[in-house]
């Protein structure tokens, strides 16, 4: 099995509704992070966890809110998605180490019509 | 002003031939550096990360890393069709928060 699994791997939603990107690892790691990705734009922090009582804002996080339930799952949620929320999202776990290698998940292809 | 630059490229390279990648970081307090293979659709996975000035060799790939002119390379020596993909530099200041801060990826395309 995966380390780091996605959910939904692909989701069409409209304008205005709400939904939720869920991400679960199995590697134990303390730290968990977002990404979005839009051609061109390399990988882009949306939200990040160093634990289940610690989350972050990145450098894009308007639009968007996390939940991390459990040192396993971390959530991204798009409150009112708009079309230009359109992207690839990635979920990346990594220790607690101060060596940063991160392990990414699948990915999530949204789109927002 | 975006902190990790790349050539988009495409870089293309014949079979055999070495691909030579480069980054450029814009924070001085940068302390570890990535590259990062994705293929097309696929998430990224690590390759290579160097945190010394100098060079470090894994296999076909060598990073290189030079703190002075804040830039990182990569050399992909006998590239294969299998190689081609998008690489995606990486880097992290410690004085941020541990945040990864990603270049915009180079295409590279290696061609039969």
């Amino acid at each position: 099995d995966a380390d780091v699994t996605q959910t939904p791997r692909n989701r069409i939603t409209k304008t205005g509704k709400r939904i939720m990107l869920e991400c679960s690892q199995t590697k134990g790691h303390d730290r968990m992070y977002w990404y979005r990705q839009d051609p061109g734009l390399g990988l882009r922090l949306i939200y990040y966890s160093f634990d289940v009582k610690d989350i972050n804002k990145g450098e894009i996080s308007d639009g968007y809110s996390v939940s991390r339930q459990a040192q396993a799952k971390f959530s991204l949620s798009l409150e009112s998605a708009i079309p230009n929320q359109t992207a690839l999202y990635f979920c990346a776990t990594s220790e607690a180490t101060g060596v940063e290698t991160q392990y990414f998940g699948p990915g999530t292809r949204l789109l927002v019509l | 002003q975006k902190e990790v630059e790349q050539n988009s490229g495409p870089l293309s390279v014949p079979e055999g031939a070495i691909a030579s990648l480069n980054c450029t970081y814009s924070d001085r307090g940068s302390q570890s550096f990535f590259w990062y293979r994705q293929y097309s659709g696929k998430s990224p996975e690590l390759i290579m990360s160097i945190y010394s000035n100098g060079d470090k060799e894994d296999g076909r790939f060598t990073a290189q890393l030079n703190k002075a002119s804040q830039y990182v390379s990569l050399l992909i020596r006998d590239s294969q069709p299998s190689d081609s993909a998008t690489y995606l530099c990486a880097v992290i200041d410690k004085a941020a928060g541990n945040k990864l801060t990603f270049g915009g990826g180079t295409r590279v395309l290696v061609k039969p």
